[in-house]
């Protein structure tokens, strides 16, 4: 089955605790987003990958790192976590000649 | 400015009933995509509809069609007879550019907070 999987689905965290989320795509796509959704914000691009070793930066991207070492994988880094990043955050995955954006399931982050 | 805009935080519609959700968009670019997603309570988001700004034809897909205004640049989704699996929130968003700008990134809108009432 095509999809998107996230780990993990729900985290609960305090300020300052480096943590990673996972994200793996099993389409072979080329491109690869992280998203966050806040209340009446939709959701806003944070960092996005175009191929392996080529990612670059979104609309919000303070405080998150990522890397593309490998074409399925895209994990977001976020090494000092702080209350404003408490959100849920998409990872989405795009084919090169394709117009619809596959998304993962949502991680909701609370950081305290 | 906003380039997304959905004006109806909130809608009630009966079961069975057609609704639209309104979605109007910003951009001086000649080449972009539209799209409406569902997300329900759980959470995932689901795509339900692409429009591309060439297209001449509003996208339909099952029950849901797009209504494309390019000249008043707005994007509403119908929804025809609803069903209770309906309710949901339903994002706007706007790939601004070609395919591959920015990884296809999109814009999305507040959303709008459907009910579908038995």
């Amino acid at each position: 089955e095509a999809q998107v999987t996230q780990n993990p689905r729900y985290l609960i965290t305090v300020t300052g605790k480096k943590l990673t989320v996972t994200c793996s795509q099993n389409m072979n796509h080329e491109y690869m987003s992280w998203y966050r959704q806040d209340p009446g914000l939709g959701l806003r691009q944070i960092y996005y990958s175009m191929n392996v070793e080529v990612t670059d930066k979104g609309d919000v991207p303070e405080g998150y790192k990522v890397s593309r070492k490998e074409k399925r994988n895209f994990p977001l880094i976020l090494e000092s976590p702080s209350p404003n990043q408490t959100s849920l955050y998409f990872c989405a995955s795009k084919g090169l000649r394709y117009n619809e954006q596959f998304f993962g399931p949502g991680t909701r982050l609370t950081v305290l | 400015a906003q380039k997304i805009t959905q004006t109806q935080p909130g809608m009630f519609v009966q079961e069975k009933e057609a609704v639209t959700l309104d979605c109007t968009y910003d951009t001086s670019d000649q080449s972009y995509g539209l799209f409406w997603y569902k997300q329900p309570s759980s959470g995932e988001m689901i795509f339900l509809i692409y429009q591309g700004s060439y297209d001449e034809q509003n996208a339909t897909e099952g029950r849901y069609s797009l209504n494309f205004q390019k000249a008043r640049k707005s994007a509403n989704l119908v929804i025809s007879a609803s069903q209770l699996g309906d309710s949901a929130m339903y994002f706007c968003a706007m790939r601004e550019g070609l395919i591959y700008n920015q990884g296809g990134k999109l814009i999305f809108g507040q959303g709008t907070e459907l009910s579908v009432k038995p």
